[in-house]
């Protein structure tokens, strides 16, 4: 069926250094990904998200890159904080139907 | 700037017991929807809205009803609670592609 997942479960990195989350999705009708940000106890954020005619777009110290081809999404983050650790999940929809497809979700961890 | 609003934040409940998880949104964004997020599971469609008077079933609707007698109200209710209903309970809401969420509801049924 159609899904979207994440590679990596639980993600470390070292303080300041970049990372790298990635998705993939399945279901080549979606043309707009969202990326979200959820903190221990609070509600997913949005953080960036890019429609299916661009490969990337930056943000405040993220960059969502997609690639159609393989239909693979990924986020980076810029020199990585200690706020930065949250679980990440991306979202898939195929516009105009409001038929949202969610990721579970990938922990970031920032090591000091 | 309120966003999508929900009450409570943790709730309590024995087996049997009914309660509504109240939602409200002031971005007068036409589609409302309810998610359960439990863990590993990602969140799964409860109901969803497109507008006043429009509801429909989403993914895991069982044990949930859900009104939209207002553009900004999407109550959930659950008729009569079990522990399987234990969660993490999101109302969202949108006007196109972006899905905004309330900060969530911890709900234990014991």
């Amino acid at each position: 069926g159609e899904s979207v997942g994440l590679h990596l479960p639980t993600l470390s990195v070292q303080e300041g250094d970049n990372s790298i989350i990635n998705c993939a999705y399945s279901n080549s009708a979606s043309d707009y990904f969202i990326w979200y940000k959820q903190e221990s106890g609070k509600g997913p954020q949005f953080i960036i998200d890019i429609r299916s005619n661009m490969d990337k777009r930056q943000g405040q110290r993220v960059t969502v890159l997609l690639n159609k081809t393989v239909k693979h999404l990924s986020l980076q983050i810029a020199a990585t904080q200690p706020g930065d650790s949250a679980v990440y999940f991306c979202a898939e929809i195929a516009s105009g139907t409001y038929k949202y497809i969610f990721g579970t979700g990938t922990r970031l961890k920032v090591l000091a | 700037n309120a966003g999508v609003t929900q009450t409570p934040k943790f709730q309590v409940l024995k087996t049997g017991q009914s309660m509504t998880l109240q939602c409200a949104q002031d971005m007068n964004h036409e589609y409302m929807s309810w998610y359960r997020q439990d863990p590993g599971m990602g969140l799964r469609l409860i109901h969803y809205s497109v507008g006043a008077g429009i509801t429909d079933q989403g993914e895991v609707p069982n044990g949930y009803n859900v009104s939209r007698s207002t553009t900004e109200d999407f109550p959930l209710r659950l008729l009569s609670a079990a522990p399987s209903q234990t969660s993490v309970y999101f109302c969202a809401s949108s006007s196109g592609n972006t899905i905004y969420f309330g900060e969530g509801s911890w709900l234990t049924v014991v």
